[in-house]
């Protein structure tokens, strides 16, 4: 069975560009998740969806932060404009029952802003 | 609001056991889960106690006490391989919403030496 997939892996980019990070849960899984995990911190829930809703953004900085999950399936997450304080790895998870204890996640995206 | 306390480092010898603590804050509590980062890599789902006493499975033992709010992971005949940070997350939420969250702590700091 494969894994969470994300991409791209490393990002580095200037301060007031925008960035968007993919990810494709586990197949079947219809619990999908955006974390962002500062150095040094455990991950910090930015979404959750079932299916294609967001269930839960309250934690999603709406103002530069925007996510999407159409079809239900792959979900993307972009920054525009991102700031020197995004900087950290974005981690996508998803869970094959809402808000299970058992999360499966990707590899992360770790990103730079310079 | 919802709290976790975790100690943020620990150092142990290859083959000895070590327990890491936790302790939590949280409203709509479920359960205590486990999870190991390895540096650069991706959380994985390690343990989960949502009754009081301890679960084993295999090297690893979680145990749980919910009038303490108080949960610990041990880890027993230590490997090198088992230097990674490991972070409890809270499982909570309101049945009757069928909604869940998990809340990570800020993790430890596993360091395994020969």
């Amino acid at each position: 069975e494969a894994g969470v997939v994300q991409s791209p892996r490393y990002k580095i980019i200037e301060k007031k560009q925008p960035v968007a990070f993919w990810c494709n849960p586990i197949s079947g899984h219809n619990t999908l998740y955006w974390y962002r995990q500062n150095l040094g911190q455990g991950p910090e829930l930015l979404i959750r969806y079932e299916n294609e809703e967001a269930v839960d953004d309250s934690q999603l900085p709406k103002d530069r932060f925007s996510a999407e999950r159409l079809k239900g399936v792959d979900s993307t997450l972009k920054i525009q404009p991102a700031e020197l304080g995004d900087s950290a790895v974005y981690l996508c998870a998803s869970s094959p029952t809402p808000g299970g204890p058992e999360q499966f996640f990707g590899p992360g995206t770790r990103l730079t802003v310079l | 609001g919802q709290s976790l306390e975790q100690p943020s480092e620990v150092t142990a010898v290859e083959g000895a056991i070590v327990q890491i603590n936790c302790t939590y804050q949280t409203s709509g509590f479920y359960g205590l889960s486990w999870y190991q980062q390895h540096d650069g890599g991706a959380p994985t789902f390690l343990s989960y106690n949502a009754l009081d006493g301890l679960e084993e499975t295999g090297r690893f033992s979680s145990f749980l006490s919910r009038s303490d709010s108080y949960g610990y992971l041990l880890l027993q005949e230590l490997q090198m391989k088992d230097s990674a940070s490991y972070f409890c997350a809270v499982r909570s939420g309101y049945s009757g919403a069928g909604s869940y969250q998990l809340t990570f702590g800020k993790g430890t700091k596993l360091s395994v030496i020969p």
